[in-house]
């Protein structure tokens, strides 16, 4: 079972450039998020996604964009890529409403911007 | 808005000591609790959960129960192995509304020989 697969692993930009990360899963998941880790701060939402064609702000959202146009597909769009956004980038995956739900979490992207 | 409280560390550990982490929560509701686990190198994985108070999640060796009272959801562990090496981080999501997780800043630990 593939669960969440997010790609590239590891990416270098230049400042300015723009860069999409992708991420997929295949558990048929309503919800679909993204977070970055950074030092000292834990993980921080950035976008979310409670369906196809829905999508939110969480608590980082600026200079990322997000669409959803299908249940497994969640890409994360850096416009214009600068070193604040060095970070490792995760992306999660729930089911929707359900006291024994979790989230499943990808293997990370890590981003440096240069 | 809901919140998680854990110590950074790192913490340093020799092999077959005794492990505890803390962790203390605020939120409205009643929010399901984790603990997951990062490997160095790798993603996030899940090592326990409780969905409500008094549960006890256990994966590993590894325990933690919900106590709603003093709002704490504290990791245990009898013996550390050196593989426990990892960062752990404490986590909540909420029942209400879009499911986010929310996350302490995690937790190092190293365990020596």
């Amino acid at each position: 079972n593939a669960g969440v697969t997010q790609t590239p692993k590891f990416q270098v930009l230049k400042t300015g450039q723009s860069m999409t990360l992708q991420c997929a899963q295949d558990m048929n998941h309503e919800y679909m998020s993204w977070y970055r880790q950074d030092p000292g701060m834990g993980l921080r939402l950035i976008h979310y996604s409670v369906g196809a064609g829905i999508t939110d702000q969480g608590e980082v959202p600026n200079g990322y964009n997000v669409s959803r146009s299908t249940t497994e597909d969640f890409p994360l769009r850096l416009l214009s890529a600068a070193p604040s956004q060095t970070s490792v980038y995760f992306c999660a995956s729930s089911r929707g409403q359900g006291v024994n739900t979790e989230a499943f979490f990808g293997q990370g992207t890590r981003l440096t911007v240069v | 808005g809901d919140s998680v409280t854990q110590m950074e560390g790192p913490v340093t550990l020799s092999e077959e000591a005794f492990l505890t982490i803390n962790c203390t929560y605020t939120a409205t509701g009643y929010p399901s609790l984790f603990w997951y686990v990062q490997y160095p190198g790798e993603g996030l994985q899940l090592l326990l959960k409780a969905t409500k108070a008094d549960d006890k999640g256990s994966n590993k060796g590894f325990e933690a129960t919900y106590r709603k009272e003093t709002t704490s959801f504290h990791l245990e562990k009898g013996s550390v192995q050196v593989s426990d090496s990892a960062v752990y981080f404490c986590a909540l999501m909420n029942s209400g509304g879009y499911q986010k997780v929310t996350f302490g800043i995690g937790t190092k630990l190293q365990v020596i020989p």
